[in-house]
């Protein structure tokens, strides 16, 4: 399958901080997703990027679709404790169904 | 809101045991997937289904097989499990259109003894 490759892996950052993570890929994808897991969950549905250059906010997150295709950013401003939890980045190629392939996740702590 | 149920939070079962992990969506979609996610390695595609009674191989479909009779139903199955089999597995659904998200389950945690 496809290799997503984020980073960071983990993050321990003081609470107010601000956080950036990103997604890269060999291949040129038409959709990025970004998506929270929270521990004993599933993945929930953060930001949904379909134009490259596209800059999205929801809230404190903002991301962006990487002019290239084959990137992803992800920033979070001013980080809370809730915001604890894995950050997944999702891609689907052009020309394909609707399969989605994942990044690794980046674990975020908040430490108050 | 779309919703997505799994049968089992967690769940615990013997080597060579047969296991059924149900999936369940309430928002007519068209298209599920099954994944197990495991540290370091991401969500990673089972199989998936576009259809009743269609059914499509992931990236790691060996020692896994899937059943969809109601669009609303997708059912993973372990024939005979295996230690090597235990994580952590998300089902998602999806409606069929071509940007759009899937949304996933809470998840069901397997240990395989």
């Amino acid at each position: 399958g496809q290799q997503l490759n984020q980073s960071p892996q983990s993050m321990f950052i003081q609470e107010g901080e601000d956080v950036s993570m990103n997604c890269t890929s060999s291949s040129i994808f038409n959709t990025w997703l970004w998506y929270k897991q929270e521990p004993g969950e599933g993945p929930v549905l953060l930001i949904a990027l379909y134009k490259a250059g596209e800059l999205t906010s929801n809230g404190r997150l903002t991301a962006q679709f990487g002019i290239t295709r084959k990137d992803s950013f992800l920033n979070i401003s001013a980080s809370i404790p809730s915001d604890v939890g894995i950050y997944f980045c999702a891609g689907q190629l052009r020309h394909t169904g609707n399969q989605f392939y994942f990044g690794t996740g980046t674990s975020l702590t908040v430490i108050p | 809101d779309v919703k997505v149920t799994q049968s089992s939070r967690y769940l615990v079962k013997r080597t060579g045991e047969k296991v059924f992990l149900e999936c369940v969506q309430d928002m007519d979609h068209e298209n599920m997937f099954w994944y197990r996610q495991d540290p370091g390695l991401g969500l990673r595609l089972i199989y998936f289904s576009y259809d009743v009674k269609m059914k499509e191989k992931g990236d790691i479909p060996e020692g896994y097989s899937v059943s969809r009779e109601k669009k609303e139903r997708f059912s993973l199955i372990l024939e005979s499990a295996s230690t090597n089999q235990t994580s952590m597995y998300l089902c998602a659904s999806q409606e069929n259109l071509p940007y759009n998200e899937q949304f996933f389950g809470p998840g069901t945690r397997l240990t395989v003894l």
